[in-house]
């Protein structure tokens, strides 16, 4: 198994509305990450799980918080968002040690009214 | 190919040419990079990876090259294909741990018939 899969796939929420994106992969990785991109951009990086430890939060306001249950899932519960935080939602994971590629899945396409 | 110089958007190439696509990055202290192909409606796909102690490496159909002097990566498509179209984005990671990766602005790839 080599897939991180995301749920859902689409979501539309109100600015007043509370949601949550989930994440799972069964590679045995022990890092996941949380990656937002805007259309015609590159992902960028918000948040970094290692070992189901937040280390590093890219300074991304406190309506997004990232959840780690345990070392397959990965979440990030929605709040008060803004339309501008419409985005394509990216989650993945790597082995988190040495060099190895990090494995995307396919997103969850956020819209925020 | 065509050197399509660096941070372009777009390159159109025909198909069953080479492509060559460029890429810049920012960080010295850089060790990793990876190239990553993503088509539309989903998420970035592992093309292939080089790490700092090499500056060539190649797979099916492509090659990366690696110039630490300059800070300049790139991306060789042989014999270009339709299912080539997509963006590609190099991505770079520094120390080799759990701290994510910084990509690159991506040029979309179109093939012409």
């Amino acid at each position: 198994d080599t897939e991180v899969t995301q749920t859902p796939k689409h979501l539309v929420m109100g600015m007043t509305n509370k949601k949550s994106l989930k994440c799972e992969q069964h590679m045995g990785h022990r890092a996941m990450y949380w990656y937002k991109q805007k259309a015609k951009k590159p992902p960028e990086l918000m948040f970094v799980y290692s070992y189901e430890k937040l280390s590093i939060n890219e300074s991304v306001p406190s309506r997004f918080s990232p959840e780690c249950p345990n070392s397959s899932l990965l979440n990030l519960h929605l709040h008060a968002l803004q339309p501008e935080d419409s985005a394509l939602y990216l989650c993945a994971s790597s082995f988190g040690q040495g060099n190895t590629e990090a494995f995307f899945g396919q997103g969850t396409r956020l819209t925020v009214v | 190919g065509e050197n399509v110089g660096l941070h372009l958007p777009t390159l159109s190439v025909q198909e069953g040419d080479n492509s060559i696509i460029n890429c810049a990055y920012s960080n010295s202290a850089s060790d990793y990079f990876i190239w990553y192909k993503q088509e539309s409606g989903k998420g970035p796909q592992f093309i292939i990876d080089i790490r700092s102690n090499m500056d060539k490496r190649q797979g099916q159909r492509v090659t990366v090259l690696l110039n630490k002097t300059v800070k300049h990566l790139s991306l060789q498509i042989a014999a270009t294909q339709p299912g080539d179209s997509a963006v590609y984005f190099c991505a770079e990671n520094v120390g080799g741990g759990a701290d994510g990766l910084t990509f690159g602005k991506g040029t979309h790839l179109i093939i012409q018939p």
